[in-house]
């Protein structure tokens, strides 16, 4: 079975930078896109990020443009998200999550990420 | 990238049918053929109910049911049951290969 690890999130204060990890397992993580799901509490979900299979093309969602970064290691199977001038309204469970056809079957457990001062 | 405009609320009775429409515009629903569903209850990860507008993933009951005219997806629930009662969420594929949630419609089962 799929399994799917999210990892780092934390307190971080206005301005500052973290660095989110998804470790994947059971599953060849080189074939497979990955995205990054986001929930802020009370709202629903958003979309934030995405990256191919080989790591050669990445899209953003707006909200997030400038700001956020996703890369992936498929030696390591692990994707990560770098997180830089963060706000509050990027506080938020963070999830990462793949599929093979067009939609996500698989999905982790969620990292909670709590940008105040 | 605005949210998809899915209704806040619906509510049904068990056994009756239930409609939820995801309205977007011709650079995302409009445009894509890959729209999805997906429900989730609150402490679960979000399961895909329909992908592809109208497909079913294995093991989804036949009762959910997709469709899409013009900018506008919908999913139908047929023979409502108690369990069905959680948040729904469609996702569309825009056309700059980006994505995007509707805003999410809780479903209450009466």
């Amino acid at each position: 079975e799929v399994q799917l690890v999210e990892s780092g999130g934390g307190l971080v204060q206005p301005g500052g930078s973290l660095r989110i990890s998804c470790a994947a397992s059971e599953f060849i993580f080189r074939n497979y896109w990955m995205h990054w799901v986001r929930q802020a509490p009370g709202k629903g979900l958003e979309w934030v990020s995405f990256i191919k299979n080989d790591g050669t093309f990445t899209t953003f969602a707006d909200s997030v443009k400038g700001r956020f970064t996703i890369s992936r290691d498929n030696a390591k199977n692990t994707m990560y998200l770098q997180m830089n001038s963060l706000r509050a309204d990027d506080t938020a469970v963070y999830y990462c999550a793949t599929g093979g056809d067009n939609y996500y079957d698989s999905w982790g457990q969620g990292t909670l990420v709590t940008v105040s001062s | 990238q605005s949210a998809l405009t899915q209704p806040a609320s619906v509510s049904g009775s068990p056994g009756q049918s239930i409609t939820i429409s995801c309205t977007g515009t011709s650079s995302d629903v409009g445009g894509s053929n890959q729209v999805s569903w997906y429900q989730h209850h609150p402490g679960k990860a979000p399961r895909a109910m329909i992908y592809d507008v109208t497909k079913r993933p294995s093991g989804v009951s036949n009762r959910f049911s997709g469709s899409k005219s013009g900018n506008t997806a919908s999913l139908t629930i047929s023979g409502l049951q108690a369990d069905d009662e959680a948040d729904y969420y469609c996702l569309s594929l825009t056309t700059t290969t980006t994505w995007v949630f509707g805003g999410g419609t809780k479903l209450t089962v009466l």
